[in-house]
Order: C-alpha cells, then structure tokens, then sequence
C-alpha cells in the first residue's frame, strides 16, 4: 500500500446510474488529484485540489464531479457516463501543491460503463 | 506545451541483462522528473524523483539521470529480474503551479 487508497477496486455501472469513487490519504499531504488512464493514452489529469479547494478543471464533462470535504479524502461523482469513459481512474497526493517531494498514487479504480 | 515521449513502447530482454528506458521532453525548464512503475491494472508506484538541479537518482538497481538541456532521461535497470516486468512511466513537472505531464510508458518483459 502506498498510502493513497481508492475504493472500490472494480465497478461496473450502466450508463443511467449514479456513483461515486473514494479516495483517501493520511500521508499529511495538502493536494489532491484526479487522473485518466485509458488504454493506449498518457494519464490526463482531471481535477486538482490543494488545501480542499479546486484550483483546476481539465475541461472535464459534468458529469463527473468532485468533491473534498478535507485535506484527506477526495471523491468523485458519477452519472449518465458514456462507455468511452471506462477507464482506470487514479487518484494522487503530494506534500504540497508545488510537488516538490513528489507524487504518490493509489491503486486506481476500474470502471467500466455498459 | 509540455511533451513527453518514451521510447521504446515495448521492449523484452532475457533475465540478467542491463537495460536502459529512455524519456524525452520538450520544453527543458522542467521544476522535477518522476520515474514510475505501473503494474497491470494496478496504480503508479514511485521509482525516482530527480530535481531539476540534479543529474540523477539511485535506487538499488534503478539509476535515473537526467539531462536537461537536451530535453532526456533515462533509467537503467541493471541485471534484469521477472519482477521487473511491468510498464515505465516517465512524468515531468513544470515551473510554476502546473501538473504532471507524463508520457505513455515503455512496457517491459523480463523473461527467465
């Protein structure tokens, strides 16, 4: 484990319904982030906290949604995903927002839309 | 805007040789280099960081270097191992409040 946990591992959702994914860190760290991984494409950052607020929004669709109630979890909400949104989705932590110290990453959450 | 490129996509070596992952970048005012390793289907886990004012980093059989100027990064793994098999990815940070860029990885097979 590295530190940054992400529930649930795996998730399959049709396209109507609504979920959420779950990250955590008790690292101390005072960022963190949302990434993209899909097959065959560099990871493409989604969102970005630092000390619970949003400072950054890749141009993501509505349809997903963020939220960090603290410095030490992070979720993201789902609804009326399309299928080319399966994907693994990775949160991160980092000390500060700078990274100076660099970047720890979670397990990932496997979604899968149908 | 920041891009990184890793070459080779895929590689395979047989056990026990020394082998070198490559990572090149265009714009070389990077702040930090992180070099990664990412298990199927599993997150990153974190190999090296190397600040922009150093030139590398080691770690065990993982040494990372790191020239600036020409925009390159490389990891050497010496004497290969099964467990090393998985994919390499490189990310770099830039000056300023900005995000990792990374690159789309080098996916290693150590075959015994």
């Amino acid at each position: 484990e590295t530190g940054v946990t992400q529930t649930p591992r795996h998730l399959v959702m049709g396209m109507t319904n609504k979920k959420s994914l779950k990250c955590e860190q008790h690292l101390g760290h005072n960022a963190m982030y949302w990434y993209k991984q899909s097959a065959k494409k560099p990871l493409e950052l989604m969102f970005v906290y630092n000390f619970k607020e949003q400072t950054e929004n890749n141009s993501v669709p509505s349809r997903f949604s963020p939220e960090c109630p603290n410095s030490s979890h992070l979720f993201l909400h789902l609804h009326t995903l399309q299928p080319e949104d399966s994907a693994l989705y990775l949160c991160a932590s980092s000390q500060d927002p700078a990274g100076d110290y660099g970047y720890t990453f979670g397990s990932g959450t496997r979604l899968t839309v149908v | 805007k920041q891009e990184v490129t890793q070459i080779p996509a895929a590689l395979s070596v047989p056990e026990g040789e020394n082998l070198v992952l490559n990572c090149s970048f265009t714009d070389s005012a990077i702040y930090n280099l992180q070099w990664f390793r990412q298990d199927p289907g599993k997150g990153l886990t974190s190999l090296l960081l190397i600040q922009s004012s150093q030139r590398e980093q080691t770690s065990g059989r993982l040494n990372a270097s790191l020239d600036k100027s020409s925009g390159r990064s490389t990891l050497y793994i010496a004497a290969s191992q099964p467990g090393d098999s998985a994919t390499y990815l490189c990310a770099v940070r830039d000056w300023g409040n900005t995000p990792l860029v990374f690159g789309k990885g080098t996916r290693l097979s150590v075959i015994a």
